[in-house]
């Protein structure tokens, strides 16, 4: 079955700063790969997803990630954060053969100093 | 707002008890997902719905039911409640039950089980 770790727990950057957040999968496949972030108290939004072509993906708010096979990784980026990106950011991997069973990373805290 | 809802947003009940969640998906949506977040297990897949039928099953103990009605709808039955069952349950939606679509969330269900 796939599975993903996200190796960071939690991260602090300061407002302006530039964001990245890793993430690594493993599927013996072709993986379909999601970003999702998740305010506190709310659901997940889904930021950009990653399924075939171009491997730098882009999202909502300014976000993007690049597919990586050789490293198998799927890692999160912005140029400059701002404090409304804090929050609580989970990679998901999709099988492709096992009719959208998801499995999410344990996820990665953002905290956005002023 | 993703357009899915779940009812109710706060559970608190005892164990031994048995309670049900409800989510309405998003208007147009055949798919609906469960999944239970908690701190020590991080966001799990239950089990997946479409148009009435059931299409996958993730970590779902035999304690716990779902079903899809004709309008949609789904419920998630959890019965002889443990403490170790206090999560948030989220309910999550698609267009269709093939592997890709986007997942919604609805806001979740917090079960706190005393």
């Amino acid at each position: 079955a796939q599975s993903v770790t996200q190796p960071d727990i939690h991260i602090t950057v300061s407002e302006g700063a530039s964001l990245e957040l890793r993430c690594n999968y493993s599927y013996g496949a072709t993986p379909y790969l999601f970003w999702y972030v998740q305010s506190p108290g709310q659901g997940l939004q889904l930021l950009l997803k990653y399924f075939s072509g171009d491997t730098l993906v882009q999202g909502i708010k300014g976000f993007e990630a690049e597919f990586k096979r050789s490293q198998s990784s799927f890692n999160l980026r912005k140029p400059s954060v701002h404090w409304s990106d804090a929050a609580e950011y989970f990679c998901a991997v999709g099988a492709l053969y096992n009719n959208n069973d998801m499995r999410f990373g344990a996820g990665t805290r953002l905290t956005v100093k002023p | 707002d993703s357009g899915v809802t779940q009812t109710p947003k706060h559970l608190i009940t005892a164990t031994g008890q048995r309670v049900t969640l409800r989510c309405s998906p998003r208007s147009g949506d055949l798919s609906v997902y469960w999944y239970q977040q908690s701190l020590d297990q991080g966001l799990q897949f239950l089990i997946q719905y479409y148009n009435g039928e059931e299409r996958a099953k993730g970590n779902i103990l035999e304690r716990f039911s779902a079903q899809q009605f004709p309008d949609l709808h789904s419920e998630l039955n959890l019965s002889s409640l443990e403490l170790g069952d206090s999560a948030l349950y989220f309910c999550a939606s698609s267009v269709a039950g093939a592997y890709g679509n986007e997942q919604f969330f609805g806001p979740g269900t917090r079960l706190t089980v005393l």
